[in-house]
């Protein structure tokens, strides 16, 4: 089983709200990934998790905070976006952060910021 | 970041036809993937390169890991119209960073 689920699959909010997105995996996997996609580009990355803490931060903007409470589980907390936040959110997970282990995807959560 | 081309940027090919795209880095990888993206979905992997070198086939995909550690390629032989999408290659460096290539966007005719 290689499955990375993602919910909400579309989200619709406005620039003073706060929503999450959850993502969620049981494949034992150590490392977690979040991604952020603009039409017609490939995938940037947001943030990694191993072992639940932090590892990387590509220097996103503090209205997206991630969280990862458990092993299993990686939120995403949005507040105070711009309409140019939107795009498909993609979680992934990997066995580990190194660097032969592969990355799963989800299928994503396509945001839209009014 | 890390900057891969990949080509072609799209191609029409007829139903039943083979299809090669590349990708090439100025930097050396420990790992090649290649994922394929259907419209609002999460990329899927398709194959995985550990060594340079090496030769993989998933089915009708065969893919390579080059010798030089920086380019790889793909193959689809004998297309079908469910071949349709995106696909990227990415090269992983040893702190598991992934780095896409743009993307070859396929379209089958059938």
């Amino acid at each position: 089983d290689t499955e990375v689920t993602q919910t909400p699959k579309h989200l619709v909010m406005g620039m003073t709200n706060k929503k999450s997105l959850k993502c969620e995996q049981h494949m034992g996997h150590r490392a977690m990934y979040w991604y952020k996609q603009k039409a017609k580009k490939p995938p940037e990355l947001m943030f990694v998790y191993s072992y639940e803490k932090l590892s990387i931060n590509e220097s996103v903007p503090s209205r997206f905070s991630p969280e990862c409470p458990n092993s299993s589980l990686l939120n995403l907390h949005l507040h105070a976006l711009q309409p140019e936040d939107s795009a498909l959110y993609l979680c992934a997970s990997s066995q580990e952060d190194r660097g032969t282990d592969t990355q799963y995807f989800g299928p994503g959560t396509r945001l839209t910021v009014l | 970041g890390q900057q891969l081309n990949q080509s072609p940027q799209s191609m029409f090919i007829q139903e039943g036809e083979d299809v090669s795209m590349n990708c090439t880095s100025s930097s050396i990888f420990n790992t090649w993937l290649w994922y394929k993206q259907d419209p609002g979905e999460g990329p899927v992997l398709l194959i995985a390169l550990y060594k340079a070198g090496e030769l993989t086939s998933n089915g009708r995909l065969t893919a390579q890991f080059g010798i030089t550690r920086k380019d790889s390629f793909l193959n689809i032989s004998a297309s079908i119209p469910s071949d349709v999408g995106i696909y990227f290659c990415a090269g992983q460096t040893g702190a598991n960073n992934l780095f896409f290539g743009t993307g070859t966007r396929l379209t089958v005719i059938p």
